[in-house]
């Protein structure tokens, strides 16, 4: 079966780093997605890998090991704006399979 | 001008009722879909279209019909509604640039939170 893991709960401090980890295992694989959610809202893209590596993108970036199942997302300069949650999510074939999502609380 | 739209966005029905939820997008995606995410958040894929065809159907009841009737549009239609659907369902859109089986980032609808009494 598909299976993706992320921590369920996070908190960090505004103007602070947070790292948010996802291992994954899935059949196939065609990317890595991370979505950002706030509360009723619906998911946004954030950013994507399909090779090895970190790609950047302002304030956030994101890591991938495809050898190792595992990527992260990583938000810098933290803001209240950024309190959401965040889903990560593995391509495979017109499919998308996705975690349970990483509520971040981020604390003045 | 919203890229993928979904009506209705509240939806409060009794077990047993059949009920119609749509979606349109005007990005010009082939692709389109529906989740389902439940009360742990959970996003699930239930169907995928490309260009109106049926590519995906992963184990959803046949109370569940999905109908496309241009590749602009996918709703959903339920029958017999049960206590287990309610949750908020999402209707997707995608472009495979890279032809079918590629994956492209999704653009979501703001989504229809369902409520089976």
């Amino acid at each position: 079966g598909q299976n993706i893991d992320q921590p369920t709960e996070m908190t960090a401090t505004e103007g602070a780093i947070v790292q948010i980890n996802c291992t994954y295992q899935t059949s196939g694989f065609n990317g890595l997605f991370w979505y950002q959610q706030h509360a009723g809202e619906a998911p946004t893209f954030l950013s994507y890998n399909v090779l090895d590596g970190l790609e950047e993108k302002g304030r956030f970036s994101s890591f991938l090991s495809r050898s190792k199942g595992y990527s992260y997302l990583l938000l810098k300069e933290l803001q209240m704006k950024d309190s959401a949650s965040y889903l990560c999510a593995v391509g495979d074939f017109n499919k998308f399979y996705f975690g349970s999502g990483t509520k971040l609380n981020v604390k003045p | 001008d919203t890229a993928v739209s979904q009506t209705p966005k509240y939806l409060v029905t009794q077990m047993g009722n059949d009920k119609s939820i749509k979606c349109e997008q005007n990005l010009g995606h082939d692709t389109m879909y529906w989740y389902k995410q439940d009360s742990k958040k959970f996003l699930k894929i239930m169907f995928s279209y490309n260009n109106k065809e049926l590519i995906i159907n992963e184990t959803v009841p046949n109370r569940f019909s999905p109908k496309s009737p241009d590749k602009a549009h996918l709703n959903l239609h339920i029958n017999s509604l049960e206590l287990g659907d309610s949750a908020v369902y999402f209707c997707a859109s995608s472009q495979p640039t890279g032809g079918k089986g590629t994956n492209e980032k999704l653009f979501f609808g703001s989504g229809t939170q369902l409520s089976v009494l």
